[in-house]
């Protein structure tokens, strides 16, 4: 069965500073993986996703993400974060071969930037 | 989420009652999911439908059901409410899975409180 961890459950930075958030995979077969990013009170909005092909990955708002198959992991950087990046973060996962599309959730990172 | 809505967007019920929350697209989209998101949990899947009378179970569907009678409504019945079903449901439809898959568009959240 898939699982996601993300490793951090809050991440405080100050403005203008560099941020990273965690997340690592568990599964036997070969994955999709997406960043999700949710806003107070919204619903969720794609950042970025891994489908194939170059390990690092470049999203919406400054965000990319790098795939490293043999660490299992899927982390989530931006060289410089402004106040409207708080909000709440999730790392997800779909089987390669999955005929239903289902996506796996990780508990979620909230990042508070302060000024 | 243009192209997908939930109703009601804010439901109080009591203790013992059935609840049905709605979920509409305009999309013509395939598969649709109801999740449920609680703190520290992340989002959890309850059932989901890969097409018109067909759905099913995810991680978390006791004390729920579902229904897709056609291809833009997908219902979500919550048989007794209970305290434990207090929580925020979230919608969400994509067109492919396996090869192509993009992802999730997610609807904007109903908001149910069981007392």
């Amino acid at each position: 069965a898939q699982s996601v961890t993300q490793l951090d459950s809050q991440v405080p930075v100050f403005e203008e500073a560099p941020v990273e958030l965690r997340c690592n995979y568990s599964s036997s077969v070969s994955v999709y993986l997406f960043w999700y990013v949710q806003y107070p009170n919204q619903g969720l909005q794609l950042l970025l996703k891994y489908l194939s092909g170059s390990t690092l990955v470049k999203g919406i708002n400054g965000f990319e993400a790098e795939f490293n198959k043999s660490q299992t992991s899927f982390h989530l950087r931006k060289p410089s974060v402004h106040i409207s990046d708080t909000a709440e973060y999730f790392c997800a996962v779909s089987d390669l071969s999955s005929n239903t599309g289902k996506l796996i959730f990780g508990q979620g990172t909230t990042l508070q930037v302060k000024p | 989420d243009a192209g997908i809505t939930q109703s009601p967007r804010h439901k109080v019920t009591e203790t013992g009652t059935p609840v049905t929350l709605r979920c509409h697209q305009t999309e013509n989209h395939r598969y649709m999911y109801w999740y449920r998101q609680d703190p520290g949990h992340g989002l959890r899947l309850i059932h989901y439908s890969y097409g018109v009378k067909d759905t099913d179970k995810g991680e978390v569907s006791d004390g729920y059901s579902v229904s897709r009678s056609k291809t833009e409504d997908f219902l979500l019945t919550l048989e007794s409410a209970t305290s434990s079903q207090t929580s925020v449901y979230f919608c969400a439809i994509s067109d492919h899975a396996g090869q192509g898959y993009y992802g999730y568009t997610f609807g904007s959240g109903t908001r149910l409180t069981v007392v």
